[in-house]
């Protein structure tokens, strides 16, 4: 599985654009990126996942560039409710007939007013 | 349509006593996932199912745990003894399996205390 890097945590202020990035050199062909959110004392929640280029959908884009060693999870406009530790995950979605989900350590996002 | 449920929410035990946590995934799923979190850390993979079978078991300590998933549907995971250290979230998470389909579904977890 590949090994992602990602920061420990970042902080931002109500109304802007969050920007978080994960390293991951060692990707494979098959993997997919997919970042997950968790609040304090909740199950993680699926945001996002993509192979290449741009996703976008109703809560968040995602940016995978060509070599897709890294990827960024873009957050329009955040608001306090997006303080939550946030996830990416890289792997094959389909290997063995199923979804293997294995997270790192994360990044704690904390928004501010 | 419910999620994926959970419980109990919490546990408190002694240490070398048994618990077991119960999950009922979502309807229809065929995947499903036990996790264990410690705080301040990612969850971490300890089995996962394909319907009935136990598709990745290799970070499950089985000398002291155990799990099973009776007619692919709910799952329950035991603890004997339980150790101080087995003190954590443990989370189930379920998703429909299959190509096209690989988000997972988590339940809000069972905070167990070991004292």
């Amino acid at each position: 599985l590949a090994k992602t890097t990602q920061p420990i945590s970042m902080d931002s202020y109500e109304g802007q654009e969050v920007n978080i990035t994960c390293s991951h050199n060692n990707i494979a062909t098959n993997d997919y990126i997919t970042w997950y959110q968790q609040f304090p004392s909740q199950g993680p929640r699926f945001i996002i996942q993509g192979y290449k280029t741009k996703v976008t959908n109703e809560v968040a884009s995602l940016f995978i560039p060509a070599d897709r060693k890294s990827s960024t999870l873009s957050l329009p406009r955040v608001s306090l409710s997006d303080t939550a530790v946030y996830y990416c995950l890289v792997g094959d979605p389909f290997t063995g007939g199923g979804n293997k989900l294995t997270f790192g350590t994360g990044t704690q996002l904390k928004v501010e007013l | 349509e419910a999620g994926v449920v959970q419980s109990p929410r919490y546990k408190i035990i002694e240490k070398k006593q048994p618990v077991a946590f119960w999950c009922n995934p979502i309807s229809g799923h065929n995947t499903l996932y036990w996790y264990l979190q410690n705080l301040g850390q990612g969850p971490e993979l300890l089995i996962r199912y394909e319907n009935e079978e136990a598709v990745d078991d290799s970070q499950l300590p089985k000398d002291r745990f155990s799990a099973e998933r009776l007619k692919g549907v709910d799952s329950t995971l035991k603890i004997q003894p339980a150790e101080l250290g087995d003190s954590a979230v443990y989370l189930c998470a379920s998703s429909l399996g299959g190509r096209m389909n690989t988000e997972a579904f988590f339940g809000q977890g069972t905070r167990l205390t070991v004292v």
